[in-house]
């Protein structure tokens, strides 16, 4: 079956630092690639998203490359801030059809000090 | 863009009352919704998928007589937690998408979730 694997947290880092959040997937054929954020009190956001390998998903200074050959999709900033402090999740959709669901890592916690 | 609300976001019952969870789809229609539990410090757990017209899709482990699932309209989905328990305190979280396009195109949107206390 289809399944996310992510580091676990907590992830604490200081305020510029390089933030690296692994994640890996199994998947049969080709699914998209997302990465969400949860902010503390808010709802899931879609951070960055790629639907095919080599893609390279970017937003807020994020990036994430879709890598089939690794089954990998690394969350990735080079300069972190207080204000990114909340739990990223990997997640996969087998496909774009309304039916079909996200499947999620367990999330990472990100923790930023000044 | 998509938007999709909840309501309420916070419920605070007593045990073995019944309370009922709205999802909306506000600028979109959808004929899937899917219902995901978020438990302390964990990822979600999809529950189980709505559909528009015909009977919810639950998950392996999920007891449907226990969370009710009714997809009334093209813009609204429910789910009721049946005599309720402490066990089933969580954070419940509904999400849909647009509906096919562009590969990638329709990305998944999620509500903002309603925190469920079991008293």
């Amino acid at each position: 079956g289809n399944s996310v694997t992510q580091m676990e947290g907590p992830v604490t880092l200081s305020e510029e630092a390089f933030l690296t959040i692994n994640c890996t997937y199994t998947a049969t054929g080709y699914p998209s690639l997302f990465w969400y954020v949860q902010y503390p009190g808010e709802g899931l956001q879609l951070l960055l998203k790629a639907t095919k390998a080599d893609d390279k998903g970017s937003n807020k200074g994020f990036e994430a490359t879709y890598r089939k050959e690794t089954t990998s999709f690394h969350l990735e900033k080079g300069s972190v801030q207080v204000s990114d402090s909340a739990v990223y999740f990997c997640a996969l959709s087998a496909s774009n059809q309304a039916g079909t669901a996200l499947i999620f890592g367990k999330g990472t916690t990100l923790s930023v000090s000044s | 863009g998509a938007v999709v609300s909840q309501h309420p976001s916070r419920v605070i019952c007593k045990s073995g009352t019944s309370v009922k969870i709205e999802c909306r789809s506000l600028d979109f229609q959808a004929t899937t919704m899917f219902w995901y539990r978020q438990f302390p410090k964990k990822s979600l757990m999809l529950m189980a998928t709505s559909n528009e017209g015909s009977k919810a899709t639950y998950e392996q482990g999920v007891e449907k007589d226990k969370f009710l699932i009714n997809h009334a309209s093209l813009t609204l989905s429910t789910l009721t937690v049946t005599s309720a328990h402490p066990e089933d305190s969580s954070f419940y979280i509904c999400s849909a998408r647009p509906g096919t396009g562009p590969p990638g195109a329709n990305v998944l949107t999620f509500g903002a979730g309603s925190r469920l206390t079991v008293l």
